[in-house]
C-alpha cells in the first residue's frame, strides 16, 4: 500500500481563498516531511522542510506567511495556501525523508493539483 | 549551491536500450537519486548511488562517478510504459535534513 497520502488529490478554488493540503505518513512516524511545488514541464522545487513540533524551514523566496505549514503530529503535515492567486496554481507534492528499513529512499505523496480561478 | 544538468528530451524505440546522463556540481556529496515521474503523478524512487560504480536493479541500472560528478540511468528492453520524465537528484551534507536538489528532468518518449 501507499506510504504517503495526500488530500485532496485536486482542488479548484476562487482567487483570494485559502486551501489546506494534508500529507500523511501512513505506516511510520515521520519527524521530517518536505513540501515541493512543480509547475508544468518543470522539476520539483523544494518549498519548505516541515519538522514535527517546531517551525518549518522555508527555502529562499518562499513566503512563509503565504504558505503556512503545520506539522502537529508524527504522521501529519499540512500546507495551507493563503489568499491563493492564479499564479499559485501548481502541483504540490509532499515527501517523507526516509523510513528505518529503507534509509536512502524518499517517499512522495501522490500530489495535489491546485487550480486557482 | 548545487548545479544539476540532464538532457531535456530523449526518444528511443521499444525494446532498445537508452542511457540518460546527469552531471552535477556540489560540495559535501551525499548521494545521487534517480526518480521516474509519469505525467500528472508524483515521482517514484528508482535508484540510489553514493559510491562509485554500477547498481543494477532489473531492467534499470544506475552508474556513478564521484570524481567526474557524473551519473547515468540505463534502461534496457524499453517498454512503452517507460515513457516518463526521469529526474536526477543530488543530496548534500551541507543541506539540512538530507534534502535533495532535483534536476529539471529528462522526458523520455518510447516509440513502437
Amino acid at each position: 500500500g501507499a506510504v504517503v497520502s495526500q488530500h485532496p488529490s485536486w482542488v479548484i478554488c476562487k482567487s483570494g481563498t485559502s486551501v489546506k493540503i494534508e500529507c500523511r505518513s501512513l505506516d511510520f512516524q515521520a519527524t521530517t516531511m518536505f513540501w515541493y511545488r512543480q509547475f508544468p514541464k518543470q522539476s520539483l522545487m523544494l518549498m519548505a522542510t516541515s519538522n514535527e513540533g517546531s517551525k518549518a524551514t522555508y527555502e529562499q523566496g518562499v513566503e512563509k506567511d503565504k504558505f503556512l505549514i503545520n506539522h502537529a503530529s508524527l504522521t501529519l503535515s499540512t500546507l495551507t495556501v493563503t489568499s491563493a492567486h492564479p499564479e499559485d496554481s501548481s502541483f504540490y507534492i509532499c515527501s517523507v525523508l526516509a523510513r528505518p528499513d529503507r534509509p536512502n529512499e524518499q517517499f512522495f505523496g501522490p500530489g495535489t493539483r491546485l487550480t486557482v480561478l | 549551491g548545487q548545479n544539476i544538468d540532464q538532457p531535456t528530451e530523449m526518444t528511443a524505440t521499444e525494446g532498445a536500450i537508452v542511457q540518460i546522463n546527469c552531471t552535477y556540481q556540489t560540495s559535501g556529496f551525499n548521494g545521487l537519486f534517480w526518480y521516474q515521474q509519469h505525467a500528472g503523478e508524483a515521482p517514484t524512487f528508482l535508484s540510489y548511488n553514493v559510491l562509485d560504480g554500477l547498481e543494477e536493479k532489473g531492467r534499470f541500472s544506475s552508474f556513478l562517478s564521484r570524481s567526474k560528478g557524473y551519473s547515468y540511468l540505463l534502461l534496457k528492453e524499453l517498454q512503452m510504459k517507460d515513457s516518463a520524465s526521469y529526474l536526477c537528484a543530488v543530496r548534500s551534507y551541507n543541506t539540512n535534513a538530507g534534502k535533495s536538489t532535483f534536476g529539471d528532468g529528462t522526458t523520455l518518449t518510447v516509440k513502437p
